[in-house]
């Protein structure tokens, strides 16, 4: 089993359309959860942390179920500048120091 | 964005030469990363540094040599790669291993 998984996509919406990501993690003794966002052909940008209470940052919000261990994005009110591939990533330990694991991300385009 | 700098940006090199990725970052770190991904594919880790120190090498081949003389700079030399080696290499830093990772730009890399 993967240690992060995500479902591949592609998620195609049109504008103003709300859309949900979600993905799974199989360490249970992961502590930090962060999405990211990467354009084509560029690199991955820090999008944000995801908290155990759960937080919304204008028209993201993300989830955390520990219980499941799955983590949630959920994008309101989609923009065509919101296409672009959304990364989960997890921290877990790897050996004796803790290491960020990078899903393989989903697909998302903004139809206009 | 400076936080993290990589060059050269592009670079197209033949089997037999001998070339050097850079990065540098300024954002006080003290963990850096090398990260590959080829056309379409997820990151893959190849190494971490952590103080300076190795603390990852993700069975990388040893055509791939990475140095670290402080915890603000990591290069990437490359001898005798394989055409499979082109891709976007990018550079990450982090103030701590388990902590958000910041990117650069990223070297695309062909190989020919």
């Amino acid at each position: 089993r993967k240690e992060v998984e995500q479902d591949p996509g592609p998620f195609n919406v049109p504008e103003g359309a709300t859309v949900a990501f979600n993905c799974t993690y199989s360490n249970s003794a992961s502590q930090s959860f962060f999405w990211y966002r990467q354009d084509c052909r560029k690199e991955p940008k820090l999008l944000m942390s995801v908290y155990s209470s759960g937080n919304e940052d204008g028209r993201f919000t993300a989830q955390l179920n520990r219980a499941s261990q799955y983590i949630s994005l959920l994008i309101r009110d989609s923009k065509l500048s919101d296409s672009a591939t959304y990364l989960c990533v997890v921290n877990g330990r790897r050996g004796s120091a803790r290491q960020l694991t990078f899903g393989s991300g989903t697909q998302l385009t903004v139809l206009p | 964005e400076t936080g993290v700098t990589q060059t050269p940006r592009h670079l197209v090199m033949g089997m037999t030469n001998k070339k050097s990725l850079k990065c540098e970052q300024h954002l006080g770190h003290n963990a850096m990363y090398w990260y590959k991904q080829s056309a379409k594919k997820p990151l893959e880790l190849m190494f971490v540094y952590n103080f300076k120190e190795q603390t990852e090498n993700n069975s990388v081949p040893s055509r791939f040599s990475p140095e670290c003389p402080n915890s603000s700079h990591l290069f990437l030399h490359l001898h005798t790669l394989q055409p499979e080696d082109s891709a976007l290499y990018l550079c990450a830093s982090s103030l701590g291993t388990g902590r958000e990772q910041y990117f650069g730009p990223g070297t695309r890399l062909t190989v020919t």
